[in-house]
């Protein structure tokens, strides 16, 4: 069975904080990963999609990297307005066009 | 630019009653159409997607059905609530392009039977 697996569930961080979020997938073939991010009550806005090991992908304070078993968002000095929900999904070959979503981390940065 | 509304943006409704929630898409033709659900403490779940008028799969069993009356208008729909229907419904529409195959997201109805 497909499985996408986000960690931490939670993370604080201080304004300036640099870290990283991690999104581990089981997948029968993989046909892309996509991140977004949702705030409370909101739709997800999407962010980013990654097609293939070694990809990168930039914007903003936001960098996705890909592997062939998970992929990492990186947050470089975040600040306050970063805070949110972020969801990571996969794309495979056996669901079609189907997005299998993880459960998300939600990052809290303060000032 | 692609444009995507859903409404109500939030419903209260009691068990039993019947349910029509509403998504549109402006600035596309012939778009691949999705229902997703976010429960509490769950993942995005994937209910119902179509790929043209009249068109429609269903991923999971449950008592929601969706239909697709017109190629922009995506309905999902309930003849009784249950409890367990509570949740935040997401409307996504497909955009291909070269290289790129991505999913946009409405901005959601919330829905909570009691």
């Amino acid at each position: 069975e497909d499985q996408v697996t986000q960690s931490p569930e939670a993370l604080r961080l201080q304004e300036g904080e640099s870290s990283s979020l991690n999104c581990s997938y089981t997948v029968s073939g993989l046909r892309g990963l996509f991140w977004y991010r949702q705030d409370p009550g909101k739709g997800p806005e999407f962010l980013f999609t990654l097609y293939s090991a070694g990809e990168e992908k930039e914007k903003e304070r936001l960098k996705a990297t890909l592997t062939k078993k998970e992929s990492f968002l990186h947050i470089t000095a975040p600040k306050p307005e970063d805070s949110a929900t972020y969801l990571c999904a996969v794309q495979t070959i056996q669901a079609g066009t189907a997005l299998i979503f993880g459960k998300g981390t939600t990052l809290s940065v303060s000032s | 630019s692609q444009t995507i509304h859903q409404w109500p943006a939030t419903l209260v409704q009691p068990v039993g009653s019947p349910l029509s929630l509403e998504c549109t898409v402006e600035g596309t033709s012939n778009p691949n159409l999705y229902w997703y659900r976010q429960a509490a403490g769950r993942g995005l779940q994937l209910l119902f997607y179509s790929v043209g008028i009249g068109q429609i799969s269903s991923e999971v069993p449950q008592n929601l059905s969706a239909s697709r009356p017109q190629d922009r208008q995506f309905i999902l729909s309930s003849k009784k609530l249950l409890l367990s229907d509570s949740g935040f419904y997401l409307c996504a529409w497909r955009a291909l392009g070269q290289g790129t195959d991505t999913q946009y997201f409405g901005p959601g109805t919330r829905l909570t039977v009691l």
